[in-house]
């Protein structure tokens, strides 16, 4: 069974750019969440997406957005990039709303 | 004050040790508890998920809940080097929603 895939994999961006990011969920996975991982703050939730619906929404200012499709697929939107966005993003699946999470290998974002 | 606490380390042991790697946490309605292993440049794995407390053992890990004390560890016998990885501790309230541990640094030296 194939995990959970990010893309991209490396992206570098400037100030003020805007950037999407892609997961695809481990195939029957319905559940969704997005995660911000630097090295001060640990991992931290950004939101989650269940059947297209944002279930969950951590505290991060509202440049953080995202979305679901009907196939589960999700992405989540940066805009107006800061320097502060540097860091690891992780999408992770689940099967149910309340269950393990299954994360993909991340996207490093770096602004510059 | 952070919700979930975890000693960043760093952690080095000699090959064979037993490691003993914990989390504390503030919120009594934390729910299910859960250990993921974290190598570098790669997303987290999950080692452990539980939802009582007790003991709950796989192969060489074992992961150990103590809800009076809000105190979670996990315990990995005879260590190997393949187990040198960053170690996250986390947990799930109401609501579905994760919060994890800042991780642990663990290195096996052979």
């Amino acid at each position: 069974k194939a995990g959970v895939t990010q893309t991209p994999r490396y992206l570098i961006k400037t100030r003020g750019q805007q950037v999407t990011l892609s997961c695809s969920p481990i195939s029957g996975h319905r559940s969704v969440s997005w995660y911000q991982q630097t090295p001060g703050q640990g991992l931290q939730f950004l939101f989650e997406y269940f059947s297209e619906t944002q279930r969950n929404k951590g505290n991060f200012p509202g440049r953080f957005s995202g979305r679901q499709f009907s196939n589960s697929r999700s992405e989540m939107n940066v805009s107006t990039l800061e320097l502060g966005d540097s860091a690891l993003y992780l999408c992770a699946s689940s099967l149910a709303r309340v269950g393990e999470q299954y994360f993909g290998p991340g996207t490093r974002l770096t602004v510059t | 004050q952070k919700e979930v606490e975890q000693d960043p380390g760093p952690l080095s042991v000699p090959e064979g040790a037993i490691v003993s790697l914990n989390c504390t946490y503030s919120n009594s309605a934390f729910q299910y508890f859960m250990w993921y292993r974290q190598y570098s440049r790669k997303g987290p794995e999950l080692l452990m998920y539980t939802y009582s407390s007790g003991n709950k053992e796989d192969g060489r890990f074992t992961a150990q809940v103590d809800k009076s004390s809000k105190y979670i560890s996990l315990f990995i016998r005879d260590s190997q080097p393949s187990d040198s990885a960053t170690y996250l501790c986390a947990m799930i309230r109401t609501g579905n929603q994760f919060y994890f541990g800042t991780g642990t640094s663990l290195t096996v030296i052979p």
